[in-house]
């Protein structure tokens, strides 16, 4: 089974200052993918930034990138320039890429920018 | 195509009673999942659909809980005799068959209180 462990308590970032959020994560598939959500207090979940197992290079999406560390299985998001919108849960998922490609979940990390 | 849309957004019911959710997922997505996620946790998996066959029931799933999918398109899931265990947000996502990226899109879930 996989298991992702997020286990950073609430973390509070100054507006436009970087954050980083940690994730671990165990499968012992070879074939996966690790994927940062946001959630606000709204409740849906927003897609941030994936990355592939066999991808060599560490994904980024505007703002987002993500340090791969295959060998050490981490996964940890990185926000650049926080702004006050970014306050919100994030969490790291993974799938395996075979069956029914459904998502395990980590139990988050709470985010507050403060101006 | 708006995303995918789930309602009611809140539900707040007594104990013993029944309950149903609604979610539409993108027109073009055949895979359909359904996820649970309690406070201060990450959602869970609790089943999916590909077009209208139910793949897989996850063991959070008891004989109180039925979701459907009729013609592939919109998904049902009820609740019999809720239990205050139950109270959760209740999210639905949808998908291609063949995720890449970030091809997983939820819905804003539904909010249910037993009480």
């Amino acid at each position: 089974a996989q298991k992702i462990t997020q286990t950073q308590p609430g973390m509070f970032v100054q507006e436009k200052e970087a954050v980083t959020l940690d994730c671990t994560y165990d499968t012992s598939d070879q074939s996966y993918g690790l994927f940062w959500y946001k959630q606000p207090s709204s409740g849906e979940m927003i897609f941030l930034i994936y990355q592939g197992s066999y991808d060599e290079q560490n994904a980024t999406e505007g703002r987002y990138s993500l340090n791969f560390q295959k060998a050490r299985k981490s996964a940890n998001l990185v926000i650049s320039a926080s702004q006050l919108g970014d306050s919100a849960m994030y969490f790291c998922a993974m799938r395996v890429s075979y069956g029914n490609n459904r998502l395990a979940f980590g139990k988050g990390n709470q985010v507050v920018v403060i101006p | 195509d708006t995303g995918v849309s789930q309602d009611p957004r809140h539900k707040i019911t007594k104990r013993g009673q029944n309950v149903t959710f609604r979610c539409d997922p993108i027109s073009e997505h055949n895979r359909l999942y359904w996820y649970r996620q309690t406070l201060g946790q990450g959602p869970e998996f609790l089943t999916y659909f590909q077009n209208e066959a139910q793949l897989e029931k996850s063991r959070l799933l008891s004989d109180r809980f039925s979701a459907e999918r009729p013609k592939g398109s919109f998904s049902t899931l009820e609740i019999q005799r809720t239990e205050q265990g139950d109270s959760a947000m209740y999210l639905c996502a949808s998908s291609l068959e063949s995720v890449r990226l970030g091809g997983y899109t939820f819905g804003s879930g539904t909010r249910l209180t037993v009480v």
